[in-house]
């Protein structure tokens, strides 16, 4: 059973406009929310985080909001740019020490011209 | 610069052999993790070790093993290659902060024939 979900296998966005990617998670334990992002023949490098006891988190073009009640997250693009273009995962952890870090299956975002 | 290295870019072994995929981290991180990327099932986790000699069984932990004598290398190891097990294999590793990220090195893509 998959513990973080990622609905949208792909996503397709005008440049200059806004991408939102989503992300569903069930386990209520998890407090610590992670966004990556995946060019091909690369590994995932870190793209903004949130703690569970905020509800959105800013990093420039990049915002992730968190939705506790229904057990959301999403990822706001504003503008998308070329170099969006790529696989974003969500990943969710619980925020002790030994703790493992799960994936979803990812959403592979186009951003056209 | 951080750096998690993974020691082959590409590999392709034949069914029944004995595989070893070697992972070496420069940042002294606690917790280091083996997954595998396949289309569709974004990364799962295989193994996660948050120590040396620890080691946790992820969400696909069947036909792996690992071994982490020193902390700074993780070795995932394919006991009887089959070709269900060609994927694309990614190491991280992270800090044991409730809110660290996790740094990927650039995967390996296994083809077992």
């Amino acid at each position: 059973d998959q513990q973080v979900k990622q609905n949208s296998p792909s996503l397709s966005v005008q440049e200059g406009r806004i991408s939102i990617l989503n992300c569903d998670y069930t386990n209520s334990m998890f407090d610590y929310f992670l966004w990556y992002k995946k060019y091909p023949a690369e590994g995932p490098t870190f793209l903004i985080s949130i703690s569970s006891i905020k509800d959105k988190n800013e990093d420039g073009r990049f915002t992730v909001f968190l939705n506790k009640s229904a057990k959301h997250l999403s990822l706001h693009i504003v503008p998308s740019q070329p170099g969006d273009s790529a696989v974003y995962f969500c990943a969710a952890s619980v925020g002790s020490s030994a703790s493992k870090i799960i994936f979803g299956s990812g959403t592979r975002l186009s951003i056209r011209p | 610069d951080v750096k998690v290295t993974q020691s082959s870019r590409y590999l392709v072994k034949r069914t029944g052999e004995k595989v070893f995929l070697e992972c070496v981290q420069d940042m002294d991180h606690e917790n280091m993790f083996w997954y595998r990327q396949d289309p569709g099932l974004g990364l799962r986790l295989i193994y996660f070790s948050y120590d040396v000699k620890m080691k946790e069984k992820g969400d696909i932990p069947e036909g792996y093993s690992v071994s982490r004598e020193k902390k700074e290398r993780f070795s995932l190891i394919l006991e009887s290659a089959s070709t269900n097990q060609t994927s694309m294999y990614l190491c991280a590793s992270s800090t044991q902060d409730p809110d660290a990220e996790a740094f990927f090195g650039q995967g390996t893509r296994l083809t077992v024939v």
